[in-house]
């Protein structure tokens, strides 16, 4: 089956400490990327990659890393979390190309809570 | 920068249609889409539809695109208590392959 996996689906973790959220695809897509979900501002942009080794700052990267070693792989990484980055993480792939319409699948999303 | 834009609720009964209105301000925008969010679940593509296309039907699914206004709108015929949901509207930004979202449209449907 198709799919986007993210783990965990829940983290509570204490500021400072870090933590990683792994994604994998097994659709074979180039185009991975990491969203922020939170109330009243809908999804937002955190990294993308357009392939493996390749990757690029989207609109609320402070704050996270992210790394591309290999295609299916797209691990967001927290060096230090921090209270405001209590939010909804998705992650997100598509074939590459941008002519024709690749919608992106998403994985299911992983709550993360930071005091 | 890009914006898109939806009204935060909408409450329908069971069998009603549902009209989820979005507006967005990228002028170059050449695809945009209509995902549903179930609660605890990531989101899934309900359809899209090209700049060049005033509309689609899909099944109980007709998405409309005012180029001219920026205007883009999703209709459920025969609403039923599953559709229950939040809505996202977006736009792609093709040199990213980015999505702008709206912040979501809470659809209730009353039995």
């Amino acid at each position: 089956e198709a799919q986007v996996t993210q783990n965990p689906r829940y983290l509570i973790t204490v500021t400072g400490k870090k933590l990683t959220v792994t994604c994998s695809q097994n659709m074979n897509h180039e185009y991975m990327s990491w969203y922020r979900q939170d109330p009243g501002l809908g999804l937002r942009q955190i990294y993308y990659s357009m392939n493996v080794e390749v990757t690029d700052k989207g609109d609320v990267p402070e704050g996270y890393k992210v790394s591309r070693k290999e295609k299916r792989n797209f691990p967001l990484i927290l060096e230090s979390p921090s209270p405001n980055q209590t939010s909804l993480y998705f992650c997100a792939s598509s074939a590459t190309g941008t002519e024709n319409n690749s919608p992106l699948h998403f994985g299911n999303g992983t709550r993360l809570t930071v005091t | 920068g890009e914006d898109v834009e939806q009204s935060l609720f909408l409450s329908v009964r069971e069998g009603d249609s549902s009209v989820i209105n979005c507006t967005y301000t990228d002028s170059s925008s050449t695809y945009l889409y209509w995902y549903k969010q179930e609660p605890g679940a990531g989101l899934q593509l309900l359809t899209y539809i090209f700049s060049n296309m005033d509309m689609k039907q899909d099944q109980r699914l007709t998405v409309l695109l005012n180029k001219k206004d920026k205007h883009l709108s999703l209709r459920i015929a025969d609403t039923q208590t599953g559709d229950s949901a939040i809505y996202f509207c977006a736009d792609l930004d093709t040199g990213r392959r980015a999505l702008t979202f709206g912040s979501g449209t809470r659809l209730q449907v009353q039995p």
